[in-house]
């Protein structure tokens, strides 16, 4: 099946500091590609999506390419804040034989933002 | 907005007890999810459903079962808790296969003790 690796953590950073969080996939086919973030206590929120190679996914200031020659969904941000804080997720949607394409998760990556 | 809401957010069962964790959600979503999250594993699909009374099973479905009997509600059975199914139970929900985007709840963290 398909799979997400991506970088571990922590990490942490300095407010206003440049985020970079790597995720590369292993896929059969064209999966489409997401960004998932967990802030303290909460549930998982969806945070960008790629669905096609070259695809720019972006939201709250995060982007993120779908690059199919690197097999890779990096994830940027130009300047963070202290309500960055939280855990990244990277995912593919997974085909399986019955045609469902549930979601495969990576281990996640823990931003701490320091002011 | 889509809504998913788990009953539980905190439990704490004994081994071998039966356990029931319920999930509803309010947008006639088709799909539903049932994952386990670990600290250093990420999150584990169990089950999902595509379907009122259907069930596939995910990567991690061994001492698990499921029931979806209306189409809002999917609950996770643990026939007999044990220690190692101690963890955070994340549901989700899904529009369609062709739309794989998923709506999570808050969670469940289970313990068993």
């Amino acid at each position: 099946g398909n799979s997400v690796t991506q970088m571990e953590g922590p990490v942490t950073l300095s407010e206003e500091a440049f985020l970079t969080i790597n995720c590369t996939y292993t896929a059969t086919g064209y999966p489409s590609l997401f960004w998932y973030v967990q802030y303290p206590g909460e549930g998982l929120q969806l945070l960008l999506k790629a669905t096609k190679a070259d695809d720019k996914g972006s939201n709250k200031g995060f982007e993120a390419t779908y690059r199919k020659e690197t097999t890779s969904f990096h994830l940027e941000k130009g300047s963070v804040q202290v309500s960055d804080s939280a855990v990244y997720f990277c995912a593919l949607s997974d085909p399986r034989n019955s045609g469902n394409t549930p979601l495969v998760f990576g281990k996640g990556t823990r931003l701490s933002v320091i002011a | 907005d889509v809504k998913v809401t788990q009953s539980s957010r905190y439990l704490v069962k004994r081994t071998g007890e039966k356990v029931f964790l319920e999930c509803v959600q309010d947008m006639d979503h088709e799909n539903m999810f049932w994952y386990r999250q670990d600290p250093g594993l990420g999150l584990r699909l169990i089950y999902f459903s595509y379907d009122v009374k259907m069930k596939e099973k995910g990567d991690i479905p061994e001492g698990y079962s499921v029931s979806r009997e209306k189409k809002e509600r999917f609950s996770l059975i643990l026939e007999s808790a044990s220690t190692n199914q101690t963890s955070m139970y994340l549901c989700a929900s899904s529009l369609y296969p062709a739309v794989p985007d998923a709506f999570f709840g808050q969670g469940t963290r289970l313990t068993v003790v």
